[in-house]
């Protein structure tokens, strides 16, 4: 069963900041929250990922929610080239961690 | 820095003949994974290995799936005899370890027919 839930599309204008958002409302404490997304014809590319607090990387922002029940990938100045299905995924970080579960993500469409 | 690195990248083969897939993960890299992604769906996991050992397998479909990871490094993924209904990309990833995020090869582009 998926973790997570994600809107299957959405659309942004080129230049302007996407904002993704994702449910995980059954996350535990041990859980962080991770991000990859898929440009078409290639592997799932790393975005970023955090457990409580807000994280920021040179692709992207996490805002994750007080209660971590919920969380916001955003794109500050989306391109082009941003256009990729999004995926949110909730991963153990305990000794047991299991693999990546994805679901069927965010298909983002930058409009020029 | 070379990333994952699989192949070959596109691979066509009739039903009911084998066929390999290989990867070489990052160097240094001691957990990988062996994923298959259908059209329209995320990646699902079929294996993770620690070095040589299988962890998790229990999405691998092992009658007619096998996979190994010898000396923990490179790796091969081998389906016998394929049936139609695998035509899929199968995708393989390493990190760190099991605690650490994942990066991915392209992908290898499997049409049986």
């Amino acid at each position: 069963d998926a973790k997570t839930t994600q809107p299957p599309s959405m659309d942004c204008a080129e230049g302007r900041a996407a904002n993704l958002p994702c449910n995980h409302s059954t996350i535990s404490g041990n859980e962080y929250v991770y991000w990859y997304r898929q440009i078409h014809s290639q592997g799932p590319q790393y975005i970023i990922h955090g457990l409580k607090n807000n994280e920021t990387n040179e692709m992207a922002s996490l805002i994750i929610t007080e209660d971590r029940k919920s969380s916001t990938l955003i794109l500050p100045h989306a391109t082009l080239r941003d256009t990729a299905v999004y995926y949110c995924i909730v991963r153990s970080a305990g000794g047991g961690a299991d693999g990546l579960t994805f679901g069927k993500g965010t298909h983002l469409i930058i409009q020029p | 820095e070379a990333g994952v690195v699989q192949s070959p990248r596109y691979k066509i083969i009739e039903k009911k003949q084998p066929v390999a897939f290989w990867c070489n993960p990052i160097s240094g890299h001691n957990t990988l994974y062996w994923y298959l992604q259908n059209l329209g769906q995320g990646p699902e996991l079929l294996i993770r290995y620690e070095n040589e050992e299988a962890v998790d397998d229990s999405q691998l479909p092992k009658d007619r799936f096998s996979a190994e990871r010898l000396k923990g490094v490179d790796s091969t993924l081998k389906i016998q005899p394929a049936e139609l209904g695998d035509s899929a990309v199968y995708l393989c990833a390493s990190s760190l370890d099991m605690r650490t995020e994942a990066f991915f090869g392209q992908g290898t582009r499997l049409t049986v027919v």
